[in-house]
């Protein structure tokens, strides 16, 4: 089985500043992994994937993730946040063989003028 | 708008009382995956069904059940209510081609009285 760490369960940041929200996994088999974000009200949208291949992929609205494999980690970074990007951003992971997602507690990224 | 519709959007009802849930998944898609979200167990995977056929179970209650219909709309159904089950139930499908990524629909709040 899988399982997700979501490190900081609030991160406040000011407008335009670079922000990080850290995500760790655990499995004993090859995984794929997945950001989400839900904003107040609304379902969850898939913010960027990591499958294969190259360990930085790039997803919608600016944001970025790194998998690392030996640290066990895909940390979702943005370089400048803006006011929308207020919301509960989510890790999960899957694994090869079966599609269920594992999700992390969430992180509430706050982002003030 | 990822695809994927939910029915009905809020539904309120009392203890033991049955309830059933709708998703249209997107599409083409064959497979649907219902999660459960709620303040305390978070975001949980319920069940997975592919093509009409019940694929995973994870940690879905006796008093839960769910089915796929040929025109692969799916429907889960809550039973026996408690105030316990309150909680937002998600649908999410995904492609005969990349099974691995998950389009959530916007969700049915459920509250019992």
């Amino acid at each position: 089985a899988q399982s997700v760490t979501q490190l900081d369960s609030q991160v406040p940041v000011f407008e335009e500043a670079p922000v990080e929200l850290r995500c760790n996994y655990s499995s004993s088999v090859s995984v794929y992994l997945f950001w989400y974000v839900q904003y107040p009200n609304q379902g969850l949208q898939l913010l960027l994937k990591y499958l294969s291949g190259s360990t930085l992929v790039k997803g919608i609205n600016g944001f970025e993730a790194e998998f690392n494999k030996s640290q066990t980690s895909f940390h979702l970074r943005k370089p400048s946040v803006h006011i929308s990007d207020t919301a509960e951003y989510f890790c999960a992971v899957s694994s090869f063989s079966g599609y269920a997602l594992n999700f992390g507690k969430g992180t509430s990224l706050l982002v003030t003028p | 708008d990822s695809g994927v519709t939910q029915t009905p959007k809020h539904l309120i009802t009392a203890t033991g009382q049955r309830v059933t849930l709708r998703c249209s998944p997107r599409s083409g898609d064959l497979s649907v995956y219902w999660y459960q979200q709620s303040l305390d167990q978070g975001l949980q995977f319920l069940i997975q069904y592919y093509n009409g056929e019940e694929r995973a179970k994870g940690n879905i209650l006796e008093r839960f059940s769910a089915q796929q219909f040929p025109d692969l709309h799916s429907e889960l159904n809550l039973s026996s209510l408690e105030l316990g089950d309150s909680a937002l139930y998600f649908c999410a499908s995904s492609a005969r081609t990349s099974r691995e990524t998950q389009y959530f629909g916007p969700g049915t709040r459920l509250l019992v009285l």
